[in-house]
């Protein structure tokens, strides 16, 4: 149980470009869903949070308006890199918890950007 | 704010060696405690937990962990590791009460050598 994954595993696009990456929970609601950022050999950085039909917290120095999260439904979300830029190519990973009483993230498998 | 440290950025073991990777932590209030693993070009498994009760967690794989709380540490163990062990290891704490916000350290890499 408690699997998440994320579409695309990888992506390559231009420069100037949008990409939207998605994030789903396959076998449970998940109230809250975390984007985090991975640099080559580097931690992992959280980028923002987002809960089920509200607007995400972005941590402090991540662009919103760069990086839009959109949580629809319990099951789904997205984070679009609009007008990507060759220093956003990274690995990206969504977390997300199953709500009240749960101390533990599930992690999808993450989603490599690359930027021309 | 917590903060974590994970004192060894590269660790390099032989086979069917013991291994400690280390990780120290700071939080002004109770945490929850993570080890988790990850395999290039993959997202993070959890390896164990500390959330309450017995301060030793055991977790898949073989591997250990001991919550200290006067040393503020949570070190990671396993007797014998094998070449497959070969990966990224994140410690990571939440504190209780702030949502499941997860804040990493800054990973150790495991080599296991033949």
């Amino acid at each position: 149980g408690a699997v998440v994954s994320q579409h695309p595993s990888r992506v390559i696009c231009k420069s100037g470009t949008s990409v939207k990456i998605e994030c789903r929970s396959l076998d449970f609601q998940a109230t809250t869903m975390f984007w985090y950022r991975q640099f080559p050999k580097k931690s992992l950085m959280l980028m923002a949070t987002s809960n089920e039909g509200s607007k995400a917290t972005y941590e402090q120095g991540v662009e919103k308006d760069k990086f839009l999260i959109n949580h629809a439904s319990l099951t789904l979300s997205t984070l679009t890199v609009t007008s990507a830029h060759p220093e956003d190519s990274s690995f990206y990973i969504c977390s997300a918890d199953t709500g009240a009483g749960s101390y533990e993230q599930y992690f999808g498998p993450g989603t490599r950007l690359t930027v021309t | 704010a917590q903060s974590v440290t994970q004192l060894d950025s590269q660790v390099p073991v032989f086979e069917e060696a013991p291994v400690e990777l280390r990780c120290n932590y700071s939080s002004s209030v109770s945490v929850y405690l993570f080890w988790y693993v990850q395999y290039p070009n993959q997202g993070l498994q959890l390896l164990l937990k500390y959330l309450s009760g017995s301060t030793l967690v055991k977790g898949i794989n073989g591997f250990e962990a001991e919550f200290n709380k006067s040393q503020t540490s949570f070190h990671l163990r396993k007797p014998s590791v094998h070449i497959s062990d070969t990966a990224e290891y994140f410690c990571a704490v939440s504190e209780m009460g702030a949502g499941n916000m997860l804040t990493f350290g800054g990973g150790t890499r495991l080599m296991v050598k033949p």
